[in-house]
């Protein structure tokens, strides 16, 4: 199981906005963090503390959070997002250990 | 540039131990944590450990602890990680990364596959 949770896949059609949401009890104090991972690639980096891009990262991508429960918004999603998307965050420990959610599958088509 | 890099692919017997490492270069190798990731077949991030290597502080997550050992090198900037007992549900891509003050994860390496087999 996973500390966080999300839905297993978003299905859009390219041009549309896709929203893939995480929800867990410790995101209310924690913030949450978003890797792109593609087939066969390793997770980049997408959205870090809740809503800032790293350098290099389209402005299309956007974060946003409410309470226990935070968002990652592609507008405009092209066939070259589809990726498995993965939320983070702190684990309750409080020990800064890591934390996911179980990866959302991103399907533009 | 920041870079990790991993060793490569390794395969196993059940119950033997594998030893994986993660050179980091084109930053201060101190100045932040590193951490293991591991991703079973189709499936999601695993949480697995993190060093800190300014001091040699390690920390795992508890399914882990007593079979996972991680250890650094200041004079080559590598962390290894040492993963005991090996059983087939170890099979795994493993992945070091970046961590930072705020627990994210801005560097990935490129992942060593670890298959346990008979």
């Amino acid at each position: 199981s996973y500390d966080l949770t999300q839905p297993p896949s978003v299905s859009v059609s390219p041009g549309q906005t896709a929203r893939i949401t995480c929800s867990g009890d410790v995101l209310a104090k924690n913030y949450a963090h978003w890797y792109q991972q593609k087939s066969g690639q390793a997770p980049v980096l997408l959205i870090y503390k809740d809503t800032q891009r790293p350098p290099g990262i389209h402005e299309r991508f956007s974060g946003s959070k409410s309470g226990t429960v935070v968002a990652l918004t592609i507008t405009g999603a092209q066939v070259d997002d589809e990726a498995v998307y993965h939320c983070s965050s702190t684990d309750v420990s409080g020990h800064h250990r890591g934390a996911f959610g179980g990866g959302t599958k991103l399907t533009v088509l | 540039q920041v870079q990790l890099v991993q060793s490569g692919a390794e395969v196993k017997k059940p119950g033997a131990s594998v030893r994986i490492s993660c050179k980091a270069s084109g930053y201060r190798f101190i100045s932040y944590s590193i951490h293991w990731v591991r991703q079973a077949p189709g499936q999601g991030l695993d949480w697995m450990a993190k060093v800190t290597p300014t001091n040699g502080d390690t920390d795992y997550a508890q399914k882990f602890q007593g079979r996972v050992s991680m250890t650094r090198d200041l004079s080559t900037n590598t962390v290894y990680m040492d993963v005991s007992g090996l059983t087939s549900e170890d099979t795994a891509m493993y992945f070091c990364a970046r961590g930072t003050i705020d627990d994210f994860f801005d560097f990935w390496g490129q992942g060593t596959l670890v298959s346990v087999s008979s």
